[in-house]
C-alpha cells in the first residue's frame, strides 16, 4: 500500500489561474480530508468528503473553492481564479472511517506558489 | 470557540533532556485528542491519541480535562526526536482534526 499520494508536489500559478490538486486515498479508505497550511500557521480543516458526497464544508472558502471524491478516482481540490493569498501546502488524509475512531494518514501535501 | 494552542513555536533541549511540549485546548464537549508528528521530509503521522493511553518512542501525554491540557512527555530527549510536532483534536461527527500550530523540537548532542 502505497499510502496517500497527493500530486503535484509543487504547483505554480499565475494569478487568476486555475490550481487542480489531487489526492488519492489509501486502498480501502472512503473518507478524504483536505486541509490547508499557510506559512506560520497550523493546518486548517477545509473539506470532509466520503464517496460521491460532500459529509462537511465548513472550511471552505465560499468562492473559487470546490472539492469532489468521484466514484472512480482521485479526490480533487480546485481553486479557481487563484491569487496570492492562496499559496500554501495543502494536505490531504484519508481514513477508512471518521478519523475519531480511526487514524487518518496523510499525504506529503501540495505546495502550491501563485506568482 | 474550539481551539488548539501551542504556545511555543520552538523548543530546544539537549540529548538526554526531559522534554514537555505544551498543549492546551478549548472545546465544550468531550473531544478525542492527538499528537501528530512531522520527521523531517517525511508526511505528518500519528504519534499517540489520547484513547489509547500508550507510549510510543518513549512519549506520553495525558488528558487534563480540568487545566484544558494535552502536554506531551518524554523524560529522556533523543536526536531523532527532532521534529515538528502538532497537537490536535476531534470533538464532531465528522472526524475533523483542528490542530495546533505547531512546535519545533530541536534535540541538540
Amino acid at each position: 500500500n502505497a499510502g496517500v499520494m497527493q500530486n503535484p508536489r509543487h504547483l505554480v500559478r499565475r494569478r487568476g489561474q486555475e490550481a487542480r490538486l489531487r489526492c488519492s486515498p489509501m486502498k480501502g479508505h472512503s473518507h478524504v480530508y483536505w486541509y490547508r497550511q499557510l506559512p506560520e500557521e497550523g493546518l486548517k480543516f477545509m473539506v470532509y468528503l466520503q464517496k460521491e458526497n460532500i459529509i462537511d464544508e465548513s472550511g471552505m472558502p465560499k468562492e473559487r473553492f470546490s472539492a469532489e471524491f468521484p466514484k472512480e478516482g482521485p479526490s480533487i481540490l480546485r481553486i479557481q481564479q487563484v491569487v496570492r493569498g492562496d499559496s500554501a501546502a495543502y494536505f490531504c488524509a484519508s481514513s477508512p472511517d471518521r478519523v475519531a475512531n480511526t487514524e487518518a494518514f496523510f499525504g506529503q501535501g501540495t505546495r502550491l506558489t501563485v506568482v | 470557540a474550539q481551539r488548539v494552542t501551542q504556545p511555543e513555536k520552538l523548543l530546544s533541549v539537549f540529548k538526554g533532556a526531559p522534554v514537555e511540549l505544551k498543549c492546551n485546548y478549548s472545546y465544550s464537549g468531550s473531544p478525542e485528542l492527538f499528537w501528530y508528528v512531522q520527521y523531517s521530509r517525511q508526511r505528518l503521522q500519528l504519534l499517540l491519541r489520547h484513547i489509547s493511553r500508550e507510549s510510543i518512542k518513549g512519549f506520553t501525554a495525558d488528558l487534563n480535562k480540568g487545566e484544558t491540557s494535552f502536554h506531551l512527555k518524554k523524560p529522556f530527549a533523543q536526536e531523532e526526536d527532532s521534529a515538528m510536532y502538532y497537537c490536535a483534536l476531534s470533538g464532531s461527527n465528522t472526524g475533523k482534526l483542528i490542530f495546533g500550530q505547531g512546535t519545533t523540537l530541536q534535540v541538540k548532542p
